[in-house]
């Protein structure tokens, strides 16, 4: 059974850097055809795609993001992180590591969830 | 543009019927995948290509899908179907270009 566990800090401070990390256990990132994809979820608003990993080895971003992203993908320690630079409150959220699996030429099911980190951007 | 509409909140009593309705000019085109989020838990795949039930998945959940609108459907409505439900769209011929979630929607259950 595939698991994704989601790790960093709980506090960032204005302008500065949001780093996070997924580990995956169960399966590799290096195998298959998925996108590694970070979601958040903002206090009292719905699901936001950040951006994706694909198995192809290109990465995807959130338009309203793409400046400030990047994820990158460590085969050696299975698992993908997150870098999101110049944060500010409006990027508090709990994120969400995710498999989701190709299909054809696009995305699909997201079936494999981390539990969620939630990060507070405060002074 | 790739927008999904879902409403803001569906009330049902327990037993009765909640139909979620998910609305965007693409879905013709594309599979619609509905996702359950319980606070302070991960978001749960309930039906994926419009109307598939992975595993585990209790029957109640089924989805269905006419023009530019598809539903998930909750027969006989239980307290733990309490949740936000998410549609996600997505096409096989359409390159990949990230995830588009719906709004959500907040089940309540009276």
């Amino acid at each position: 059974q595939l698991q994704l566990q989601e790790s960093g800090p709980g506090l960032v401070k204005p302008s500065e850097t949001l780093s996070l990390t997924c580990s995956v256990s169960g399966g590799s990132v290096s195998s298959g055809s998925y996108y590694w994809d970070w979601i958040r979820q903002t206090p009292g608003k719905g699901l936001e795609w950040i951006g994706s990993y694909c198995y192809c080895g290109t990465t995807y971003y959130n338009p309203s993001l793409k400046s400030r992203v990047n994820i990158s993908l460590d085969t050696s320690k299975n698992q993908f992180s997150l870098e999101l630079t110049s944060v500010t409150a409006a990027d508090t959220a709990v994120y969400y590591c995710a498999r989701e699996s190709a299909y054809g030429l696009g995305g699909g099911r997201i079936d494999y969830w981390g539990q969620g980190t939630r990060v507070k951007v405060s002074s | 543009s790739n927008e999904l509409t879902q409403p803001p909140s569906v009330s049902v009593s327990p037993g009765q019927t909640a139909r979620i309705t998910c609305s965007g000019d693409t879905l013709p085109k594309e599979y619609t995948y509905w996702y359950q989020h319980k606070p302070g838990q991960a978001p749960v795949l309930v039906i994926y290509k419009d109307s598939g039930r992975p595993s585990g998945i209790p029957e109640r959940f089924s989805g269905s899908a006419s023009g530019t609108t598809v539903t998930l459907t909750i027969s006989g409505v239980q307290a733990e179907d309490e949740a936000d439900y998410y549609c996600q769209s997505a096409g096989s011929s359409t390159p990949y270009a990230g995830v588009v979630f719906g709004g959500g929607t907040k089940l309540t259950v009276l």
